[in-house]
């Protein structure tokens, strides 16, 4: 079985400052996927950023990058310039290969930009 | 439609009733996923349906849950006997699978409070 683990309950950044949020996972897969989901307080679950466990290139989506080290089966998510809509909960998440098998989520980071 | 709905958005029901949330996915998604989120927790894995497979039942946590999917659209999650400890966000997502990956989209979910 696959966990997945968050343990920064909550954090807070400056608005335009960098932030980074911790993940770290069990597996005995050798080929995954991971994810970084964010929430807003609407309750929708919001893909921000995905990565395949076969590739050494971090992946990367605007503001958003990943620090993917597959070898700690550690998975952080950067965000660069925080922007006041980025106030959400951030869930970590892992999918086996091959895809579209349910997601194992952590139990997530409350992430609170302050102007 | 535009994206995954589900209904009611919120229900209050009390101890030892039944109560039934509906999703509906994305049109042409193959797939339809359950998950539940409890407070302070991430997403649990409920339920899976993939086109006209048998469901995979495997994180229901008890038998008052029960899913179906009626001609492979829309789903009814169903708990009977509710106890407060059902007390959680119902989400539900779709994906096609059409490839070895398909991102899976979220609805609003529903909020599930057993008084």
């Amino acid at each position: 079985a696959q966990t997945v683990t968050q343990s920064q309950p909550e954090m807070s950044v400056q608005e335009a400052e960098t932030v980074t949020l911790s993940c770290t996972y069990d597996t005995s897969e050798n080929n995954y996927y991971l994810f970084w989901y964010k929430q807003p307080p609407s309750r929708q679950m919001i893909l921000v950023i995905r990565q395949e466990a076969y590739k050494q290139q971090n992946a990367t989506e605007n503001r958003f990058s990943v620090n993917f080290q597959k070898a700690a089966k550690s998975f952080s998510l950067k965000i660069s310039d925080s922007q006041l809509g980025d106030t959400a909960m951030y869930f970590c998440a892992f999918m086996k290969m091959p895809g579209n098998t349910p997601l194992v989520f952590g139990k997530g980071t409350r992430l609170s930009v302050i102007a | 439609g535009a994206g995954v709905s589900q209904s009611p958005s919120n229900k209050v029901t009390e101890k030892g009733k039944d109560v039934e949330l509906r999703c509906d996915p994305i049109s042409g998604h193959t797939a339809l996923y359950w998950y539940r989120q409890s407070l302070g927790q991430g997403l649990e894995f409920l339920i899976y349906f993939q086109g006209n497979s048998a469901p995979d039942k495997s994180g229901l946590p008890s038998d008052r849950f029960s899913a179906e999917r009626t001609g492979g659209s829309v789903s009814t999650l169903t708990i009977q006997r509710t106890q407060q400890e059902d007390s959680a966000v119902y989400l539900c997502a779709s994906t096609d699978s059409l490839g070895s990956y398909n991102e899976q989209f979220f609805g609003p979910g529903t909020r599930l409070t057993v008084l």
